[in-house]
């Protein structure tokens, strides 16, 4: 099993449609999680981050983390064709050994 | 504010060639790192230095030194490049170790012939 996982996609959503990315993570003791948007060609850049059980809200962007089922969630609400980016789920180790594990991506293509 | 800035933006290099690619932060993180990014693979992280004066290996270290010159600057060596090492790399700062955000730098793509 990988560590995180995530569909590479592409995941193809309609302009206005709610966006929905998904990542599910092995290391039971992980406390926080973060979500990353890379455009083509450029670096990734911090969407959302989450440390709680539950839902975190910031304007069109609402990340969902369940601990006991391993999964943390993004979704994202009114699509926009410049939300089209792969989307990196990334989940710190819990452990002794300081390392941050990136998903591979979800590719999101919004439709106008 | 720059942020992170990386110096080359692109470069080519022979096999058994060797480079220093440049990494520089101005938001007084004490962490950095480098990652390469390969398709279908995500990002790996290469090495990270924790703070000022200490520097560790992550999970694809073999082939690369690193020196944390001082708290902004943290730079990646290719001894002897290696087309394997074909690649774009990134690096990243944070406030603590892991943590906490990172910003990357706009990276580097590197063609190893």
């Amino acid at each position: 099993q990988k560590e995180v996982e995530q569909n590479s996609g592409p995941l193809s959503v309609p302009e206005g449609a709610i966006a929905s990315l998904n990542c599910t993570y092995s290391d039971r003791g992980s406390q926080s999680f973060f979500w990353y948007r890379q455009y083509s060609g450029k670096s990734p850049e911090l969407i959302m981050s989450i440390y709680s059980n539950g839902d975190k809200e910031d304007g069109r962007f609402t990340a969902q983390l369940n601990k006991a089922s391993q999964y943390v969630s993004l979704l994202i609400r009114d699509s926009q064709p410049s939300d089209s980016a792969t989307y990196l789920c990334a989940v710190p180790h819990s452990g002794g050994y300081q390392k941050v594990t990136f998903g591979t991506g979800t590719k999101l293509q919004v439709i106008p | 504010n720059a942020g992170v800035t990386q110096t080359p933006k692109f470069q080519v290099l022979k096999t058994g060639q060797s480079m220093t690619l440049q990494c520089a932060q101005d938001m007084n993180h004490n962490s950095m790192y480098w990652y390469r990014q390969d398709p279908g693979m995500g990002l790996r992280l290469i090495y990270y230095s924790a703070s000022e004066g200490t520097t560790d290996k992550g999970e694809v270290p073999n082939g690369y030194n690193v020196s944390r010159l001082n708290k902004r600057e943290f730079s990646l060596r290719l001894e002897s490049a290696a087309p394997s090492q074909t690649s774009v790399y990134f690096c990243a700062s944070s406030e603590v170790l892991v943590t906490d955000t990172q910003y990357f730098g706009p990276g580097t793509r590197l063609t190893v012939l």
